[in-house]
């Protein structure tokens, strides 16, 4: 069975710009959450979504955004690009609502200049 | 603030030779998971352990859970240059499901 998919897997933006980030949850996940990966803070927790509905926040601000459709897939969006955004954003699904085990997508590579 | 912490930060080792990675964590949890990430690569799910367990064992991965000391263990058995990559333990905290990951284990494995 496919894995979590997300895409593009590389994208460059300037700053001040906005950028959305796709991703296709496995079949049968319905919970998609999101991470930002960077050298200097770690893996953060950005939110999860479940049911068309954003379920938990991290602490991002709200240049930060997702949406979840109805066929589970989810976006997330940066508006007003920082520097400080240039990070590996990965996607993760799970079963349910605090399911135990997310499963990972290949990430989408984010650097602003 | 990282709820579990991976130490060493760096690991070398041998081909063949067992690599442990340790991870702390602050306050009382639920469950306690391995991730392994290839550079530049998404995160893999290697094992979970839930706070009434001591032990669990996949295939050449070996977690033990000390609650008392608010501490977990990660043993590769003999290491393969494959297993280079870096280990994330992630826990959850005490009334949120959602996982907190550490900074994590480079670990490199020289054939």
């Amino acid at each position: 069975k496919a894995g979590v998919t997300q895409t593009p897997r590389y994208l460059i933006k300037t700053r001040g710009q906005q950028v959305t980030l796709s991703c296709s949850p496995i079949s049968g996940h319905r919970s998609v959450s999101w991470y930002q990966q960077t050298p200097g803070q770690g893996l953060q927790f950005l939110f999860e979504y479940f049911s068309e509905t954003q379920r938990n926040k991290g602490n991002f601000p709200g240049r930060f955004s997702g949406r979840q459709f109805s066929n589970s897939r989810s976006e997330m969006n940066v508006s007003t690009l920082e520097l400080g955004d240039s990070a590996l954003y990965l996607c993760a699904s799970s079963r349910e609502l605090g399911g135990n085990t997310i499963y990972f997508g290949e990430g989408s590579w984010l650097t602003v200049v | 603030s990282q709820q579990g912490e991976e130490d060493p930060q760096a690991l070398s080792i041998q081909e063949g030779e067992n690599a442990t990675m340790n991870c702390s964590y602050k306050t009382s949890i639920n469950n306690l998971q391995w991730y392994r990430q290839n550079s530049g690569r998404g995160l893999v799910h290697l094992i979970l352990i839930r706070s009434n367990e001591r032990e669990k064992h996949s295939g050449r991965l070996r977690v033990t859970l000390d609650t008392s000391k608010k501490s977990s263990s990660l043993l590769i058995t003999a290491s393969r240059a494959a297993d280079t990559a870096s280990y994330f333990c992630a826990t959850d905290r005490g009334g949120s499901y959602i996982p907190t990951f550490g900074r994590g284990t480079s670990l490199i494995v020289h054939p």
